[in-house]
């Protein structure tokens, strides 16, 4: 089966720019959600969707957003871009349930570079 | 408020050694998860292990076993007869239990195992 997939898997973009990233979870996982991870550091927390709601967001600015599809895969989106959004995005997918005590999957990343 | 610490930044051991990555957390919930991920140089979190809050027993699993210490807060995880395809970052992680997948990471131990 196939794991989480994500692209593009580099890009590069201008300050000011706006970026959208993609994912498709793992067959049959219905929540996705999304992390920032800035070189040297921890991922950190962006969103959660589950079933096409937002269920959690992180520390973010308002530039920041996403969406869940009716097939389960998101986006998500920045605008505005500053050299300290150059960071590895992270998508996760899960399937909530007490047996999987809400571990989630994560995809290879999306590696952004703003110049 | 909920912290993970992952106090070593680095280490380094020859092939065959044994070696134990720590990880101390703090939170409040009194029903939580803890994980760790394996994060090699391509990107993509693998993830390890996870463990419930409300059970202590510790497991072994191949050549990874984890120590679960509710009284002190941490969650250690070891590597016996370590190889030269376990050098990665590992990351020590945190979620409390419920609907949201929002996980509070450290910053990583950086595992070199030498020929």
């Amino acid at each position: 089966d196939a794991g989480v997939t994500q692209s593009p898997t580099h890009l590069i973009k201008t300050r000011g720019q706006q970026v959208t990233l993609r994912c498709s979870p793992i067959s049959g996982h219905k929540s996705v959600s999304w992390y920032q991870q800035v070189l040297g550091q921890g991922p950190q927390f962006i969103f959660q969707y589950y079933e096409k709601e937002e269920r959690g967001r992180g520390n973010f600015p308002d530039r920041f957003s996403a969406r869940q599809f009716p097939n389960y895969s998101s986006e998500l989106n920045v605008n505005a871009l500053l050299l300290g959004d150059s960071a590895l995005y992270l998508c996760a997918s899960s399937l909530p349930g007490q047996k999987t005590g809400n571990t989630i999957y994560f995809g290879e990343g999306s590696w952004l570079t703003v110049v | 408020a909920q912290k993970v610490t992952q106090a070593q930044t680095e280490i380094s051991v020859v092939e065959k050694e044994d070696v134990t990555l720590d990880c101390v957390y703090e939170t409040r919930d009194t029903t939580y998860y803890l994980f760790w991920y394996k994060q090699p140089p391509s990107g993509e979190l693998v993830f390890l292990i996870r463990r419930n809050s409300f059970d202590e027993q510790n497991e072994i699993s191949g050549r990874y076993s984890w120590n679960f210490q509710k009284s002190t807060s941490s969650f250690n995880f070891t590597i016996t007869a370590s190889q030269v395809v376990d050098s990665a970052v590992y990351f020590c992680a945190l979620s409390e239990a419920g609907g949201t997948y929002k996980y509070i990471f450290g910053t990583g131990t950086r595992l070199k195992v030498l020929a």
